[in-house]
């Protein structure tokens, strides 16, 4: 197993409620990544954090934030849930950004809006 | 057009079979270069880098070329346990990946 953890692993939500998803970074990654991924897709990037902060976004609305804390987890909240937010949710940790290391992801939370 | 494009498939073969994919990049300034794994329902792993001089790693052969801008895989002597989803990764060296959509493979006996 990677050593990234996520929570919950499923979630049912209805249309127009907020979610929060967290996520666990492997031991002495200070930089968290969160994508999502649509059925039949490859996962999309949202954003980055890196040391607490946003270290770069995707192509996502302001109603996808994020947090990082000072022990490198993270939350990624979303507010107004559509249909179209049904996907899995990962998160990726690395060792530092912007090099060529390994991401290693969990194994995601799966959001269904209804 | 995408950033990173591949045939979906699927890709049938049968045990033993020498099976290749391609992808394709369309940003030049891409740094890295990977092909993950991701078997149904679970995250993506890595399952090697690619580089220019070619790499291999048992049955697996990963090739980029710069120049075409495109990334290769080629599984020899497949095994049932090879059946997923192979997703096209490029690095702007930021740390975003961007994924294309994957292909995805099915071994039979």
């Amino acid at each position: 197993e990677t050593g990234v953890t996520q929570s919950p692993t499923h979630l049912i939500k209805t249309r127009g409620q907020q979610v929060t998803l967290r996520c666990s970074s492997q031991s002495g990654h200070n930089t968290v990544s969160w994508y999502q991924q649509a059925l039949g897709q490859g996962p999309q990037f949202i954003f980055q954090y890196y040391r607490e902060e946003e270290n770069g976004r995707g192509n996502f609305p302001p109603r996808f934030s994020g947090l990082q804390f000072p022990n490198y987890s993270s939350e990624l909240n979303v507010n107004a849930l559509e249909l179209d937010d049904s996907a899995l949710y990962l998160c990726a940790s690395t060792l530092v950004p912007g090099m060529n290391t390994e991401a290693f992801f969990g194994q995601g939370t799966r959001l269904t809006v209804v | 057009r995408k950033e990173v494009e591949q045939d979906p498939g699927p890709f049938n073969v049968p045990e033993g079979a020498t099976v290749a994919f391609n992808c394709t990049y369309s940003n030049s300034a891409s740094q890295s270069f990977f092909w993950y794994r991701q078997d149904c329902r679970k995250e993506p792993k890595l399952l090697m880098s690619v580089y220019s001089s070619g790499n291999e790693d048992g049955r697996f052969t990963a090739q980029l070329n710069r120049a075409s801008q495109y990334i290769s895989l080629l599984i020899r002597d497949s095994k049932l346990s090879d059946s997923a989803t192979y997703l096209c990764v490029v690095n702007m060296n930021t740390d975003k990946l961007i994924f294309g959509t994957g292909t995805r493979l099915q071994v039979f006996p």
